[in-house]
């Protein structure tokens, strides 16, 4: 049963910085693309990051590029995001979720249940 | 970036009846278009991905159709368990991959 158990969310200050990671099980991590989403409260979706299941193909959105920066290390099964310098319109329920291919350009079939990123003076 | 644009936004139907949801792209991604459902509290579930292709598991109810920048989510019969928010993702013009807005679908 494929898994994704995301962590490492909580209450920051606006300037802050959280490491959200993502604990992958029940399929071949490196096979696959993996990317997070994020839901601010009431909002819709808003992809944020995704890498390609190498570790080569890395991407951000306009609005966290140069501020977050996603990696995975294959050898645990797990995805990271450091997110550095938030900012109050960061504030959303992060979620990591796996691309059916290998690279990123691709839809998300399985889905973490997300971890709360509140940033607030 | 190509923005995605889902109407209705919110959308009321009687179980047993067809609902419509449209997605409308600003350029052409091709077949490269994705449907997911969200129920409160709950992370998105695939349902539709190329445009037309069920996910594991996604009744048959469910169906997807068109391409270039108009796309359309059946619902054939409406069950109360569908109710939820809808989102169209498109996959082909990206970084970034982009979602819809949404569509609120309500049982009567």
């Amino acid at each position: 049963e494929v898994q994704l158990v995301e962590s490492g969310g909580g209450l920051v200050q606006p300037g802050e910085s959280l490491r959200l990671s993502c604990a992958a099980s029940g399929f071949t991590f490196s096979n696959f693309a993996m990317s997070w989403v994020r839901q601010a409260p009431g909002r819709g979706l808003e992809w944020v990051s995704g890498l390609s299941g190498n570790g080569v193909g890395i991407y951000y959105a306009d609005s966290v590029k140069g501020r977050f920066t996603v990696s995975r290390d294959n050898s645990k099964n797990t995805l990271y995001l450091q997110m550095n310098s938030l900012r109050a319109e960061d504030t959303a329920i992060y979620s990591c979720a796996r691309n059916v291919l290998s690279w990123g350009g691709s839809p998300m079939d399985y889905w973490g249940q997300g971890t709360v990123v509140t940033v607030s003076s | 970036e190509v923005v995605m644009t889902q109407s209705p936004a919110a959308l009321s139907v009687s179980p047993g009846e067809r609902a419509t949801l449209s997605c409308r792209a600003s350029q052409s991604v091709y077949s490269n278009l994705a449907w997911y459902q969200q129920k409160p509290g709950l992370s998105p579930r695939l349902l539709i991905n190329d445009t037309s292709a069920r996910a594991t598991g996604i009744p048959a109810r469910f169906s997807g159709s068109g391409s270039g920048t108009e796309f359309t989510l059946t619902i054939s019969s409406l069950q109360s368990e569908d109710s939820a928010i809808y989102y169209c993702q498109q996959y082909y013009n990206w970084p970034p991959l982009t979602f819809g807005g949404g569509t609120q679908v309500e049982i009567k």
